[in-house]
């Protein structure tokens, strides 16, 4: 039962493009969304976070947008960079869960030169 | 300023056999989090645990599977006789607190992940 879904396992972008990362959700208890970045050999690291009473939050390069009556988020990149390329994370919680984060399945960012 | 810690990095172990992961949280932190990540797969959350209390270990296998964070030292994941299917990626997780409704970047209740203990069963 995948309750976060990234349907995208690749993604390829050349540099300065925009990276537009897609996650998808089926419990609607979750009210709490975030994206982490993980490098081969390294433990995730929190990139941004947005919140059900919103429907966006920017952070330098890196906007998340929610839709929650698709039930859908994104990240957007931009302007990629080389350095981004990684397995980027979706991954939800909700209220009264006790902080546990229920994970997407990851999708490969590469940023071509 | 230290973040969380893990070892070994690296752990193979024989079927049968007993592994034991360490985690030790960052500076301050009390809350910590297992997490498993299968290959191909997204990480899957285990066990969360306060300072000598397990509070939610709903996602941990109720056979062969332990976890304890004693009020010294560092989080223990105790996984006993040992088989093929434990081979994964160990993540432990930390916080400095939990439970706030709508957190932000920086904010105390973001986890933030250790390096990862492989688990290699042969």
């Amino acid at each position: 039962d995948q309750q976060v879904k990234q349907n995208s396992p690749s993604l390829s972008v050349q540099e300065g493009r925009i990276s537009i990362l897609n996650c998808d959700y089926t419990n609607s208890m979750f009210d709490y969304f975030l994206w982490y970045k993980k490098y081969p050999a390294e433990g995730p690291t929190f990139l941004i976070s947005i919140s059900s009473i919103k429907d966006k939050n920017e952070d330098g390069r890196f906007t998340v947008f929610l839709n929650k009556s698709a039930k859908h988020l994104s990240l957007h990149i931009v302007p990629s960079q080389p350095g981004d390329s990684a397995v980027y994370f979706c991954a939800a919680s909700a209220t009264g869960g006790g902080n546990k984060l229920t994970f997407g399945t990851g999708t490969q960012l590469k940023v071509e030169l | 300023n230290a973040g969380v810690m893990q070892n070994p990095r690296h752990l193979v172990r024989r079927r049968g056999q007993e592994a034991r992961l360490r985690c030790s949280p960052m500076k301050g932190h009390s809350h910590v989090y297992w997490y498993r990540q299968l290959p191909e797969e997204g990480l899957k959350f285990m066990v969360y645990l306060q300072k000598e209390n397990i509070i939610d270990e709903s996602g941990m296998p109720k056979e062969r599977f332990s976890a304890e964070f004693p009020k010294e030292g560092p989080s223990i994941l105790r996984i006993q006789q040992v088989v093929r299917g434990d081979s994964a990626a160990y993540f432990c997780a930390s916080s400095l607190s939990s439970g706030t409704p709508h957190p932000y970047k920086g904010s105390t209740d973001t986890q933030y992940f250790g390096p990862g203990t492989r688990l290699t069963v042969l």
